[in-house]
């Protein structure tokens, strides 16, 4: 089965620093990359999506400014928190799509990574 | 607009069977998605339906009405590591998940 994994799975930062997380996809190439959000006991949030070699399009309300998406290449797509609050603290998770057979429409998820800003 | 409904909670009992029903509408449909998160954990994939009727896979079986925007999964033998939150997910015409709440799932011996 597709694996994706992703990196850190867990940080902390101070306040107005900034925080990179990667997703890789490990089996296959992700020619889509999502990036969501999730606050305790609630739904998943998409926050963007990133195809590789493209600007990522991102959902109404998440500011592109602050959180920047990296998708260089088909295994690799980085979200950078910049200058992040404590309000940015949440469980991020990536997940990745294929472009053929059976990686066509599933989202395979990375482990999430989980954010504590001080 | 497009939307996702499924129940907030159930609970069952061990052993038993339940069902966790799912409404949807969408701008085109590519698919019904189901995953399993555990709480902290990422979502897991679960099953896929883009056909009607049921897709039996072990202990757990996903159906499909598209006619009728429906979906349900079925989990049988209700074991204790079940306890999890299951989430629907519609695929629209652009490819992309629109995603229910989450139904919160409780197992009591």
């Amino acid at each position: 089965g597709a694996v994706v994994s992703q990196h850190p799975s867990r940080v902390i930062c101070k306040s107005g620093t900034s925080v990179k997380i990667e997703c890789r996809s490990l089996d296959f190439q992700a020619t889509t990359m999502f990036w969501y959000r999730q606050f305790p006991k609630q739904s998943l949030m998409l926050m963007a999506t990133s195809n590789e070699g493209s600007k990522a399009t991102y959902e109404q309300g998440v500011e592109k400014d602050k959180f920047l998406i990296n998708h260089a290449s088909l295994t690799l797509s980085t979200l950078t928190v910049t200058s992040a609050h404590p309000e940015d603290s949440s469980f991020y998770i990536c997940s990745a799509r294929g472009a053929d057979g059976s990686y066509e429409y599933e989202q395979y998820f990375g482990p999430g990574t989980r954010l504590t800003v001080t | 607009g497009q939307n996702i409904d499924q129940p907030t909670e159930m609970t069952a009992t061990e052993g038993a069977i339940v069902q966790i029903n799912c409404t949807y509408q969408t701008s085109g449909f590519n698919g019904l998605f189901w995953y399993q998160q555990h709480a902290g954990e990422a979502p897991t994939f679960l099953s896929y339906n883009v056909l009607d009727g049921l897709e039996e896979k072990g202990r757990f079986s996903s159906f499909l009405s598209r006619s009728k925007g429906y979906s349900y999964l079925l989990l049988k033998e209700l074991q204790m590591k079940d306890s999890a939150s299951y989430l629907c997910a519609a695929m629209d015409s652009n490819y992309q998940l629109i995603w229910g709440a989450g139904t919160k799932l409780i197992i009591k011996p």
